[in-house]
């Protein structure tokens, strides 16, 4: 157990909606970390915050939003979904958020969109 | 060209062989580099990491790193069948790491 929790574990929805993925980071971790996993492009990385502010960017689309709040929990939100968002979202903490920083996944929340 | 390449698999190999995972990157300053395991369904967690060149070992794992050809190595010795997950390395460029697609590696009994 990596001390980083997600929920949902799981989350159907249909295309056209909007989600909202939770994040609570390991106990001392200062910075967050969101992924998306599909079959066919395997481990991207979206946005990092780190104590409440965004540090880094990657291949964020702008229908998704993150934030971090003062208790250091984060959430995904997707909106307006498309079957092709259907995938597994990881959060990951650090202690830190340097690069050289070990990151720590939870389990992920399955989404599914029909 | 992706920054950091590496072949998906799957690998398949007898329990007891030498296990060799690759990955190459494009980047000559790139200096840090991971690699970090994950079972079907659960997250990604940090086997080993090293820093610029050459070896290190923990256990039956080695990472290697080959700053002249940008080629890192995982070697895993006497395989076990709990071995069998998705290895995926992956290096730090700014605040981000950059990680390869992940080679899945199955290990017969």
């Amino acid at each position: 157990d990596s001390g980083v929790t997600q929920t949902p574990k799981h989350l159907i929805t249909a295309t056209g909606q909007r989600v909202t993925l939770r994040c609570s980071p390991r106990s001392g971790d200062l910075s967050v970390y969101w992924y998306q996993q599909s079959l066919d492009q395997g481990l991207q990385f979206l946005i990092q915050y780190y104590n409440g502010e965004e540090r880094a960017k990657g291949n964020i689309l702008e229908r998704f939003s993150a934030q971090q709040f003062p208790d250091l929990h984060s959430e995904l939100n997707l909106s307006s979904l498309e079957l092709g968002d259907s995938a597994l979202y990881f959060c990951a903490s650090s202690v830190s958020g340097t690069s050289t920083d070990t990151q720590y996944f939870g389990p992920g929340t399955r989404l599914t969109v029909l | 060209q992706k920054e950091v390449e590496q072949d998906p698999g799957p690998l398949s190999v007898p329990e007891g062989a030498i296990v060799s995972l690759n990955c190459t990157y494009s980047n000559s300053a790139f200096q840090y580099f991971m690699w970090y395991r994950q079972y079907s369904r659960k997250g990604p967690e940090l086997l080993m990491y090293t820093y610029s060149s050459g070896n290190k070992e923990d256990g039956r794992f080695t990472a290697q790193v080959d700053k002249s050809s940008k080629y890192i190595s995982l070697f895993i010795r006497d395989s076990q069948p709990s071995d069998s997950a998705t290895y995926l390395c992956a290096t730090n460029s700014n605040y981000q790491l950059i990680w390869g697609a992940g080679t899945k590696l199955i290990i017969k009994p």
